[in-house]
């Protein structure tokens, strides 16, 4: 069973200063890999998608890179802002009929 | 944002009773898919949709049906509520397998 895991679980950084955020997972047979932004009591806000063929993609100030031979997807966010303040999800697909697995994010705080 | 419309946004409900939630999209999307998101677990899949009337299981099916009668309507019902059900429920929808999903903004249930 794939087992995908985020660190840290918190994360708290001053604005301006760039944000770097793991997922690693343990079965490299993956479909594409989703990351997600969650605000309190919201629901999930795609961010970036990364097909399997793919090593990275890039969004704004977003970035995120798979390297499915070491099982792990790092999401960059630069020059970050308190509005950056959320929950960041990442997601596997796992199969062809859209499934994801996901980890269980990094809260992240960003102090102006 | 994707037309997904979660109903009801928040409930209470007492133990043993059936409850019944709803998600509606006007996205057109082929596959539909319910997961409930509980602290320390992060998201996890209870059935999926890939079309009108072809419903499957998820990670934590028990205790939980689904059926899809419409191709706008996916609906989550828990035959007898209980106290471990207690949960916010997210619904989300993908126009095929690999490919962006969407997510609604969630339900809290509360079985008491």
């Amino acid at each position: 069973k794939q087992e995908v895991t985020q660190i840290p679980a918190a994360l708290s950084v001053p604005e301006g200063e760039n944000l770097v955020l793991n997922c690693s997972f343990t079965d490299s047979a993956i479909y594409n890999l989703q990351w997600f932004r969650q605000d309190p009591g919201k629901g999930l806000t795609s961010l970036l998608l990364i097909q399997s063929s793919q090593r990275e993609q890039t969004s704004g100030r977003l970035n995120a890179s798979l390297d499915k031979s070491s099982g792990r997807s790092t999401l960059y966010i630069a020059a970050s802002q308190p509005g950056d303040s959320a929950t960041y999800l990442c997601a596997l697909e796992t199969d062809s009929w859209g499934k994801f697995q996901f980890g269980a994010g990094t809260q992240v705080v960003v102090t102006p | 944002d994707a037309g997904i419309t979660q109903s009801p946004r928040h409930k209470v409900t007492e133990t043993g009773t059936p409850v019944t939630l709803r998600c509606h999209q006007t996205e057109n999307h082929r596959y539909m898919y319910w997961y409930r998101q509980d602290p320390g677990h992060g998201l996890r899949l209870i059935h999926y949709s890939y079309g009108v009337k072809d419903t499957d299981k998820g990670e934590v099916s028990d205790g939980y049906s689904v059926s899809r009668s419409k191709t706008e309507d996916f609906l989550l019902t828990l035959e007898s509520a209980t106290s471990s059900q207690t949960s916010v429920y997210f619904c989300a929808i993908s126009e095929s397998g690999q490919v962006e999903a969407f997510f609604g903004q969630g339900t809290r249930l509360t079985v008491v």
